[in-house]
């Protein structure tokens, strides 16, 4: 079975400091990784993905994430943190043939002006 | 135009009542979900419908009984309901049953059960 570790449910960051959200996963086949942000009362969008080929993966508003095998990781960056990027992120994991999405528990970013 | 709506967006009822939520995506897609996240935030599948098809129920209680009338619409009926029945729910769609696709969540329908 497939599940996924966010480590941190609250992490607080500095306007402009760097983002650090960790994921851990665990899947016996190769995984598909994604990463969700839910803003105040609404629901999750995507922020990016990780299916195949480049590890390094970019998404919507300066996010990035790397897939890292060999340590079971999918962490989330951002170089500068900005006041509207406070929300609650999940990591997710699924596969080929996957029925299901299997989300973490979800860290809440603040960030402090 | 929201891509994926629901309503209402609150909902506020005693215990042993029956209610429902109505789930309509405008994006054309196949597949469409029902999740539930609760007050710590976690967020679980309850049910996946493709083409109108019972694909997943992750060990839902009877009393929650989905249903689809067209691939543009997913409801969700609540028999009884029970103080642990209040959460946060949430309908989702995407291109098809390939876990690969994103996707698409309404923006949900807080149920409070008093």
């Amino acid at each position: 079975a497939q599940s996924v570790t966010q480590l941190g449910s609250h992490v607080s960051v500095s306007e402009g400091a760097l983002v650090l959200l960790r994921c851990n996963y665990s899947s016996s086949v190769p995984p598909y990784l994604f990463w969700y942000v839910q803003y105040p009362n609404q629901g999750l969008q995507l922020l990016l993905k990780y299916t195949t080929g480049a590890t390094l993966v970019k998404g919507i508003n300066g996010f990035e994430a790397e897939f890292k095998k060999s340590e079971t990781s999918f962490h989330l960056t951002k170089p500068s943190a900005h006041m509207s990027d406070a929300a609650e992120y999940f990591c997710a994991v699924s596969h080929q043939g996957a029925q299901k999405l299997v989300f973490g528990q979800g860290t809440r970013l603040t960030i402090n002006p | 135009d929201t891509a994926v709506s629901q309503t209402p967006k609150y909902l506020v009822t005693q215990m042993g009542n029956d209610k429902s939520i109505k789930c309509e995506q405008n994006l054309g897609h196949d597949t469409m979900y029902w999740y539930k996240q609760d007050s710590k935030k976690f967020l679980k599948i309850m049910f996946s419908y493709n083409n109108k098809e019972l694909i997943i129920n992750e060990t839902v209680p009877n009393r929650f009984s989905p249903k689809s009338p067209d691939k543009a619409h997913l409801n969700l009926h609540i028999n009884s309901l029970e103080l642990g029945d209040s959460a946060v729910y949430f309908c989702a769609s995407s291109q098809d049953l390939s876990f690969f696709n994103e996707q698409f969540f309404g923006p949900g329908t807080r149920l409070t059960v008093l």
